[in-house]
């Protein structure tokens, strides 16, 4: 299967700094990735859809502004939390779908504690 | 609206009983609904989706379209298939997943 990685796998923030989150697919391109975020004990929650050389695509509540997405290549997507506090703790996951398996493949995830 | 309702949050067995975990989706259409795992410390990963029909480790999920359902089903459990089990579903293999809750599911030696 294909692989897709994140970075950094975990970080702590003091509140009010902006914190940037990588996913890459490591071996196929990704013109479109998905931002979901899991709080604890709950399921993951579609956040935005990253497409490759043009605007995210947000989903209903998610503020743009403070969860600037940017996909720039075909193979990574970056999620910068601006301004970060204490209630954006969180875990954030990103997929990457492959037409060839008509599946997705999902990062590790990152585990962003703001203080 | 889309919807997958999980009713168990956790669901306890002996090994070698058997194992079904609950799915009801709500969509108007015709989706594709999946089966993904997570393994203490690990990624999500798929397990199955329902247009392929196989049985990965031991596990089967049919898709029931009058109940809505996509139960994912193992008759004999094993202490390895502890773990966190998400159905989701999609309108095609490059659109977000919309996912359940999550059950987690933990096999008693």
């Amino acid at each position: 299967g294909a692989v897709v990685s994140q970075h950094p796998s975990w970080v702590i923030c003091k509140s009010g700094t902006s914190v940037k989150i990588e996913c890459r697919s490591l071996d196929f391109q990704a013109t479109t990735m998905f931002w979901y975020r899991q709080f604890p004990k709950q399921s993951l929650m579609l956040m935005a859809t990253s497409n490759e050389g043009s605007k995210a695509t947000y989903e209903q509540g998610v503020e743009k502004d403070k969860f600037l997405i940017n996909h720039a290549s075909l193979t990574l997507s970056t999620l910068t939390v601006t301004s970060a506090h204490p209630e954006d703790s969180s875990f954030y996951i990103c997929s990457a779908p492959l037409t060839t398996y008509n599946e997705q493949f999902f990062g590790p995830g990152t585990r962003l504690t703001v203080l | 609206a889309q919807r997958v309702t999980q009713p168990e949050k956790l669901l306890s067995v002996f090994k070698g009983a058997p194992v079904e975990l609950k799915c009801n989706y709500s969509y108007s259409g015709s989706p594709e609904l999946f089966w993904y795992v997570q393994y203490s410390r690990q990624r999500l990963q798929l397990l199955l989706r329902h247009i392929s029909r196989e049985s990965i480790k031991g596990f089967t999920a049919d898709l029931n379209k009058g109940e809505t359902s996509f139960h994912l089903k193992k008759p004999f459990a094993q202490e390895e298939d502890s773990a966190m089990y998400y159905c989701a579903l999609t309108s095609s293999g490059n659109t977000p997943l919309v996912f359940g809750k999550g059950t987690r599911l933990s096999v008693i030696a």
